[in-house]
């Protein structure tokens, strides 16, 4: 199975910061990877796909980024509601997978 | 709008079947999409478990071949899990999921609890 390392795993930061999440995959995906947000009580929602894509009805300061097998989700400016654990998927191959998840709160 | 909802017991004893229904408005399970089950353990760790497509093939996680079963009920637009000889590991929120291009629509989520 595609492993996915998620870095930081826990993260703090100040309302309006920029804020970076990284997913590594341990073999080549190419840009078949999305990323979700996922706060208590609710499901997960879709934030990026295809690795740079925008899901529907996600704010504009989210963005997505890659580098080699590197991947980032990026906030430019931390809001309230932006604290949530978020998770990376592949699905370049079955079975998918997920990264372990950063947890992001405001300091 | 697409609309997912889980439902199912909350409480399985181990060694016995989890069963779960995935029940589908707005849209028609046969017209397209797959259809999935994804779970997430206590400690946060997620896992895709399977799915069923439109069409009806299935495509499992290896790590669980030997005991789950998704099935549908096109009639009823439902679709379904099965997990067999469940274990305390088992221990989990399900949620079922579409996916097109990535995972657009969820159900609100099950709690299933594998104790005796």
């Amino acid at each position: 199975d595609i492993q996915l390392t998620q870095s930081p795993s826990s993260m703090s930061a100040s309302l309006g910061d920029r804020v970076s999440l990284t997913c590594q995959s341990s073999q080549g995906i190419g840009n078949y990877l999305s990323w979700y947000q996922h706060k208590p009580g609710k499901p997960p929602k879709p934030m990026i796909y295809y690795a740079t894509n925008l899901a529907d009805g996600v704010p504009s300061r989210f963005s997505g980024s890659r580098s080699g097998s590197d991947y980032s989700l990026t906030i430019s400016s931390l809001e309230s509601e932006d604290t949530a654990i978020y998770y990376c998927l592949q699905y370049d191959e079955y079975p998918y997978t997920f990264g372990a998840g950063t947890k992001l709160e405001l300091k | 709008e697409i609309q997912l909802q889980e439902s199912g017991p909350g409480l399985v004893k181990p060694s016995q079947s989890l069963s779960l229904t995935c029940s589908v408005t707005g849209y028609t399970i046969t017209s397209g999409y797959d259809w999935s089950w994804i779970r997430k353990f206590p400690g946060n760790k997620m896992e895709w478990m399977g799915y069923i497509s439109y069409s009806g093939s299935t495509n499992y996680n290896p790590s669980l071949k030997s005991r789950i079963s998704i099935t549908r009920d096109t009639s009823k637009n439902q679709f379904f899990l099965q997990l067999n000889s469940v274990t305390t590991e088992d221990t989990a929120t399900y949620y079922c999921a579409s996916w097109e291009l990535y995972f657009d629509y969820w159900g609100q989520g099950v709690m299933v609890t594998v104790s005796s």
